[in-house]
């Protein structure tokens, strides 16, 4: 069976300042990691993905996770973030045929 | 390219009642999945839809059924609905042929309130 756990439920942090979302994992299979956003009264949106090759990988807006298998983490960062960065944040991880989404960390950027 | 469209946008039923939400997939994409929020909660995997099968589900029960149509949109059909199914319900579609290895992009969702 597979499981996400997104520790930390609620993350405040000051407008330029650096923040980590956590995100763990188990599953007995491989799997595919995925960081999706949901900003206020909007659908999911792709962040960035790990299905192979380089564990660091990044997205478009600064925001870069790193997967690490011996701890099964796949933790979101960015080193300075923005006002518009305030949103629901949800870790998700599949296999061929089934999606675990985690329960979310909501990121308040504070002004 | 027209992105992942649902309908209706909001949607009240009472309990015992049958419910039809409808999708449709991003222009070029084969595979639908659907997937119920509930609130302040992650998506719940329902289920997957590639050529018109269900191709992968979620623990939900058999009340919780689906169709997949040639035209690759879909329908979520939800039978005696009971409170607990209150939530929104995203639909998502993905470029890979019958697998969840890749991103799925998603509709803005249906508000169901069951009374």
């Amino acid at each position: 069976a597979q499981s996400v756990t997104q520790l930390d439920s609620q993350v405040p942090v000051f407008e330029e300042a650096p923040v980590e979302l956590r995100c763990n994992y188990s599953s007995s299979v491989s799997v595919y990691l995925f960081w999706y956003v949901q900003y206020p009264n909007q659908g999911l949106q792709l962040l960035l993905k790990y299905l192979s090759g380089s564990t660091l990988v990044e997205s478009i807006n600064g925001f870069e996770a790193e997967f690490n298998k011996s701890q099964t983490s796949f933790h979101l960062r960015k080193p300075s973030v923005h006002i518009s960065d305030t949103a629901e944040y949800f870790c998700a991880v599949s296999s061929y045929d089934k999606v675990i989404f985690g329960p979310g960390t909501s990121l308040s950027v504070i002004p | 390219e027209t992105g992942v469209t649902q309908s209706p946008t909001h949607l009240i039923k009472t309990r015992g009642q049958q419910v039809t939400l409808r999708c449709s997939s991003q222009s070029g994409h084969n595979t639908v999945s659907w997937y119920q929020q509930a609130l302040g909660q992650g998506p719940q995997f329902i289920f997957q839809y590639y050529r018109e099968e269900e191709n992968g589900r979620g623990n939900f029960p058999p009340r919780f059924s689906g169709l997949q149509f040639p035209n690759y949109s879909s329908e979520l059909n939800v039978n005696a609905l009971e409170l607990d199914d209150s939530a929104l319900y995203l639909c998502a579609s993905s470029p890979t042929s019958g697998s969840l290895s890749n991103e799925q992009f998603f509709g803005p969702g249906t508000r169901l309130t069951v009374l």
